[in-house]
C-alpha cells in the first residue's frame, strides 16, 4: 500500500540550529510531493511542493527539500530555525488518482 | 478570496446522533476534498469532489458517512448513528480547475462524540 513515512515525531531545536526533517514515500512512480506547515492555532498551508525538474525546491520562510528518487525520500531543511518555525510539519504524497497520502507529521519546537 | 470555511468549528454529539458538516471552498476552486485527522496523525483522506461529481471514497468511508456537493460549491459531510471512534477532526480542502494538486486547507470541525 502507498503511505508517507516521517521518521521523527518530535524535534527540539535550539533557535539558529539547523533542521532536517526525514520523509519516505513508498510508490514506484511518478508522484508528486508536498510538505505543509501548520502553526498552532492556524491551518494547514503549503511550505513547498515537487512536481518535476530540479530536485531541490525552495519554499516559502527559507526553507528547501530534496527529492531523492533512488531513496524515496523528500526530506526538509532549513540552515537557521527561528522560534516561529515552531509548529508541525506535514510531509505528503500524490501519487496518481485523485488522493494524496500525509505522513503523521513532525512537531517541531524551537527554543528561543 | 476569504479561504476554506468550514462550519460549525467544534461539535459535541452523544453517540448514536447524526452530525453534517459544512464546507465552503474557494470561489472558482472546483476540486474538494475531505479528510479526517486524529490525534498524532496525518490528515486521512476520505472523499474527493470535482465540481459535483464524487470521483473518489476511501474505503475508510463507511456506510455511515456520506458526503455531497450539490451545485459543485459548498459541501456536507454527514455521520449517521455517530460512534466514539467517529470523534476527530475533519478537514476540508479545494484546489484550483487546473494545475498543481496544492491543497486550500480549511480550520476543521473537532468532533467530540460521548
Amino acid at each position: 500500500a502507498q503511505s508517507v513515512s516521517q521518521h521523527n515525531h518530535h524535534v527540539i531545536l535550539s533557535e539558529a540550529a539547523s533542521l532536517e526533517l526525514g520523509c519516505n514515500y513508498s510508490y514506484g512512480g511518478t508522484v508528486n510531493l508536498f510538505w505543509y506547515v501548520q502553526y498552532p492555532g492556524q491551518h494547514l498551508q503549503l511550505l513547498l511542493k515537487y512536481f518535476s525538474g530540479d530536485p531541490l525546491v525552495k519554499g516559502i520562510k527559507g526553507f528547501e527539500a530534496e527529492f531523492i528518487k533512488s531513496k524515496f525520500s523528500f526530506n526538509l531543511r532549513k540552515p537557521s530555525v527561528q522560534w516561529s518555525d515552531t509548529a508541525e510539519y506535514f510531509c505528503a504524497a500524490h501519487t496518481g488518482g485523485f488522493k494524496t497520502i500525509f505522513g503523521a507529521g513532525t512537531r517541531l519546537f524551537v527554543k528561543a | 478570496d476569504t479561504g476554506v470555511s468550514q462550519d460549525p468549528r467544534h461539535k459535541i454529539t452523544k453517540r448514536g446522533q447524526n452530525v453534517t458538516f459544512r464546507c465552503d471552498p474557494i470561489s472558482e476552486h472546483n476540486r474538494l476534498y475531505w479528510y479526517r485527522q486524529t490525534l498524532g496523525q496525518g490528515p486521512e483522506f476520505l472523499t474527493y469532489f470535482q465540481n459535483e461529481a464524487q470521483l473518489e471514497k476511501s474505503r475508510l468511508l463507511s456506510d455511515r458517512f456520506s458526503a455531497e456537493r450539490p451545485k459543485g460549491s459548498f459541501s456536507t459531510l454527514e455521520i449517521q448513528r455517530t460512534e466514539q471512534g467517529d470523534s476527530a477532526m475533519y478537514l476540508c480542502a479545494s484546489s484550483p480547475p487546473v494545475g498543481s494538486n496544492t491543497q486550500y486547507f480549511g480550520p476543521g470541525t473537532r468532533l467530540t462524540v460521548l
